[in-house]
């Protein structure tokens, strides 16, 4: 079964609203969870390294006061999508690692973000 | 971050047994390869991993050459339900690294 649960799977909201995205690891405590934005026919791109209890590590590139990152807790961490515009829709995904060697990261199934 | 290359895309047959490779020319001692399925408006699922030469699991096998530089993903008896993007990763196996994709191999399978 899933270990990370993302929440919402979609959501459509009109230009200028802020949208919260949830990241869940089910049964395990991360410290370390990471933001990814995925446009069509592309891969991943990393945009932040989420760390409980502390300030996100952002990629270059990537505004941390439009994508506001909150771990408050081992099991969850929230991204938020300030003053979102039709450039933000996207596919956001979150992934979650246990922390131990030979554990792999463990994705969300992602959330389809619509700016009309 | 070792950088990695893979082919774009691939196509295949039902029942046939799929390989692809990919390169990490600069991969480091500590670091591990990892591999991952992608479907269409899914996150990706982890298949497989190794550090040197073969692993096996019940979806796929990964071969590593004694230089580590390539690995290959061998997938048996494949199905349409495989048809999917298939990303090769390297980096450290270690607590909170984060992970830079390439741009993954999309696999066709057809009927």
């Amino acid at each position: 079964g899933a270990v990370v649960s993302q929440h919402p799977s979609w959501v459509i909201c009109k230009s200028g609203t802020s949208v919260k995205i949830e990241c869940r690891s089910l049964d395990f405590q991360a410290t370390t969870m990471f933001w990814y934005r995925q446009f069509p026919k592309q891969s991943l791109m990393l945009m932040a390294t989420s760390n409980e209890g502390s300030k996100a590590t952002y990629e270059q590139g990537v505004e941390k006061d439009k994508f506001l990152i909150n771990h408050a807790s081992l099991t969850l961490s929230t991204l938020t999508v300030t003053s979102a515009h039709p450039e933000d829709s996207s596919f956001y995904i979150c992934s979650a690692d246990r922390g131990l060697v030979n554990q792999p990261q463990h994705f969300g199934d992602g959330t389809r973000l619509s700016i009309l | 971050l070792a950088k990695t290359t893979q082919p774009i895309s691939m196509d295949s047959y039902e029942g046939q047994e799929v390989n692809i490779t990919c390169s990490h020319n600069n991969i480091a001692t500590n670091d591990y390869i990892t591999w991952y399925q992608q479907f269409p408006s899914q996150g990706p699922r982890f298949i497989i991993q190794g550090y040197k030469t073969k692993v096996t699991n019940e979806v796929a096998s990964l071969f590593i050459p004694a230089d580590r530089k390539s690995s290959t993903l061998s997938l048996p008896r494949v199905s349409l339900s495989d048809t999917a993007v298939y990303y090769c990763l390297v980096g450290e196996r270690t607590g909170g690294f984060k992970t830079i994709f390439g741009a993954g191999t999309r696999l066709f399978v057809k009927a």
